[in-house]
């Protein structure tokens, strides 16, 4: 069945980066766009940063803007999250998030999360 | 930035019904998504484009967009509706999601 499965999430301390994978089955990876989104402990849903399936465009949040950089690799159905310069409010689950096959505009498929904690 | 607005909590009897609103600037303009969010589960999508149920979703789930707010009905409210609801529009080629509403069936 179509399936995403996140890992890479961690206990780290401020200014420390991390590297956010997602493995996606089940479907044809390369012809959707994927996005991260988070989720602070209590809190709502952030969308975070998405890429194109060719990988010619990606967008970020401004929250995320010069310390966040999402990749994916076509070949091995996956799609990463680097996070440089990690601050306590990055603490959240990180979702990865396919959107819509008819359209780009909403997500049909939500991995589990993997969580990522900030704190000295 | 674009915003949407949600109540933080609506309370429902069960085999009533459940609105649910969403509101920002010009909402009707674009499509609405809605997801629930169960305790300690994932998001899952419950109605797309305004009003679209996927697959496996119960009838009971209904959308509505127009003018500034979007709406979810759930009608025949059970008690395993209750949950977290999240609204989401597409705005200037990037994501937004509303604040969340709590549903609680008493």
């Amino acid at each position: 069945q179509e399936q995403l499965v996140e890992s890479g999430g961690a206990s780290v301390k401020p200014g420390g980066s991390l590297r956010l994978s997602c493995v996606a089955s089940g479907f044809t990876f390369s012809d959707y766009y994927m996005s991260w989104i988070r989720q602070a402990p209590g809190k709502g849903l952030e969308w975070v940063s998405y890429i194109t399936p060719r990988s010619t465009l990606t967008k970020y949040a401004d929250s995320a803007e010069g310390r966040f950089i999402i990749t994916r690799d076509n070949a091995k159905n996956s799609v990463f999250l680097q996070i440089d310069s990690l601050r306590a409010e990055d603490t959240a689950v990180y979702y990865c998030a396919r959107a819509g096959a008819s359209s780009h505009w909403y997500f049909d498929l939500w991995g589990r999360g993997t969580p990522v904690t900030v704190s000295s | 930035s674009y915003e949407l607005r949600q109540p933080p909590s609506v309370s429902v009897s069960p085999g009533q019904t459940a609105t649910i609103t969403c509101s920002g600037e010009n909402l009707g303009k674009t499509y609405a998504t809605w997801y629930q969010q169960r305790p300690g589960q994932s998001p899952v999508l419950v109605i797309y484009q305004d009003n679209k149920r996927p697959s496996g979703i119960p009838e009971r789930f209904s959308g509505s967009n127009s003018g500034d707010t979007a709406t979810l009905t759930i009608s025949g409210t059970q008690a395993i509706d209750e949950a977290d609801y999240y609204c989401q529009a597409w705005d200037a080629s990037t994501y937004v999601f509303g604040s969340g509403t709590r549903v609680t069936v008493l």
